[in-house]
């Protein structure tokens, strides 16, 4: 299996500040036949399924704000989120697709 | 845009078998670029990947339930299933029915899941 490690499992910002969330893989998810990273990233609401915001490493899926970026290569990875708002306040997981599926354990953001 | 709806009991006695049903609306069952998956959340915990199916009746299960689980379907349902075996309380979960998006470039890959909205499974005596 491969196994995701987020980092932090919490954090707290203001609003209009930058939040980092980090993803370090156990085994390298870049295909190097297609040179694409085989990584997603999801926000869970309270109560809610989770939701699709970023494929491949960095591509935003449809309707997601900008605000929402991905980056990163190989084994480690970054969702960064420019400017926090509230309706932000969910837990994130990154979740790799190269072998299966397997999810990270989860960053809960918050509003200081 | 395709919606999904799981159905089934909320409470399952131990090392009975754990049946749901996940209706697909909005979309077609036997379309070539979907996988059809379930996934398990325990309460306050992370996301399990439990399988998926592909209409040509292909599965792929996670090694750690393999033993235990089930993915089928019915095309004139609209319909996929899961039956999961031998429970215990460690399979307390919400269970999600899901969509896999199939991406072929070569070999095919499921890249990003849609999401039902969730069914609360109990498993207690």
């Amino acid at each position: 299996d491969i196994v995701l490690t987020q980092s932090p499992d919490s954090l707290a910002a203001s609003l209009g500040e930058r939040a980092t969330i980090n993803c370090k893989s156990s085994h390298s998810v870049l295909y190097s036949s297609n040179n694409k990273n085989y990584l997603a990233w999801y926000q869970q609401k309270p109560g809610q399924p989770p939701k699709l915001l970023i494929y491949w490493a960095s591509t935003r899926d449809s309707g997601v704000p900008d605000r929402f970026s991905g980056s990163g290569s190989g084994t480690d990875f970054t969702l960064t989120i420019s400017s926090l708002q509230a309706e932000d306040v969910a837990v994130y997981y990154c979740q790799q697709y190269y072998r299966t599926q397997t999810f990270g354990q989860g960053t809960k953001v918050e509003i200081k | 845009q395709v919606q999904l709806q799981e159905s089934g009991p909320g409470l399952v006695k131990p090392s009975q078998t754990l049946s749901l049903t996940c209706t697909v609306s909005g979309g077609s069952i036997s379309s070539n670029n979907s996988y059809w998956s379930w996934i398990r959340q325990p309460a306050g915990k992370a996301l399990e990947w439990i399988g998926r199916i592909y209409i040509s009746g292909s599965t792929n299960y996670n090694p750690s339930l393999k033993s235990r689980v089930n993915i089928s379907l019915d095309t004139a349902k609209n319909q996929f299933f899961l039956n999961l075996t031998s429970v215990t309380a460690a399979d307390t979960a919400i269970y999600y029915c899901a969509r896999e998006r199939r991406f072929c470039e070569g070999d095919c890959y499921a890249v990003g899941i849609d999401w039902g909205q969730g069914n609360l499974v109990s498993v207690s005596s």
